[in-house]
């Protein structure tokens, strides 16, 4: 997975099912992590182990990872919602990000 | 958890520097230490990460022979520097703590952020 690709943004309306992608080469070899990040905050860990929620994570997020594709998946989504997801893993010794989608919520 | 970093520089190219992030509420030698640039209106790069119980570093392609991690067990501080600093430095810098064991090639997140420490080089 040396390079993970992830549309640049996605549009939901509240209360809508938003689907954020991560592709590359493998991606399935290797466990996915997400990441949300508000305008002026530091990244927050939001998907674990490709669909592992950490402590305090609303149900409303979920993830999976097959083949080439994992996908952060957000129902009922709120406005606070909003803001920039990144994916993550690993490629051998080194960890990649993927080039991050804004999420909005219109 | 918390990791509180060194607050903002402002820099000319050429000059050297040193950022930091304490931890603390946690073992500090137990869990590996990760820092991230950000650059402005960008997003987030891997610049290396080591484990500061045995001082294992591992430096991402781009950051090799660019910047030093080193981690410091008596004041439980990691830090990241630089011997010659470039107007392409500009940005955030982020460390990150992994809550769970790393696998490297497989497997490994993080769990906790420090604030960031933002850098700005002039030229």
């Amino acid at each position: 997975s040396s390079e993970l690709t992830q549309p640049p943004s996605v549009s939901v309306s509240p209360g809508q099912t938003a689907s954020i992608t991560c592709s590359g080469d493998n991606l399935g070899d290797s466990f996915v992590y997400w990441y949300q990040q508000k305008p002026g905050q530091s990244p927050f860990l939001v998907m674990s182990q490709d669909n592992r929620r950490p402590s305090g994570v609303p149900a409303r997020f979920s993830g999976s990872n097959s083949g080439r594709t994992a996908t952060l998946t957000i129902s009922e989504t709120q406005a606070s919602d909003e803001g920039d997801y990144y994916c993550q893993a690993w490629d051998s010794s080194s960890l990649v990000f993927g080039g991050g989608t804004k999420l909005t919520v219109l | 958890v918390q990791l509180v970093q060194s607050g903002p520089e402002v820099k000319k190219s050429g000059e050297s520097l040193k950022i930091s992030c304490q931890g603390s509420g946690y073992t500090f030698t137990g869990y590996w230490v990760a820092w991230v640039r950000q650059m402005p209106g960008k997003g987030l790069e891997w610049l290396g990460i080591i484990y500061p119980g045995d001082s294992d570093t591992r430096y991402s392609p781009s950051s090799q022979g660019q910047v030093t991690i080193s981690a410091d067990r008596s004041t439980n501080t990691a830090s990241l520097e630089w011997s010659s600093l470039k107007a392409t430095d500009t940005g955030m810098y982020y460390c990150a703590v992994a809550g769970q064991a790393i696998n490297f090639g497989v497997s490994g997140g993080f769990d906790f952020w420090g604030q960031g420490t933002l850098v700005t080089v002039s030229s």
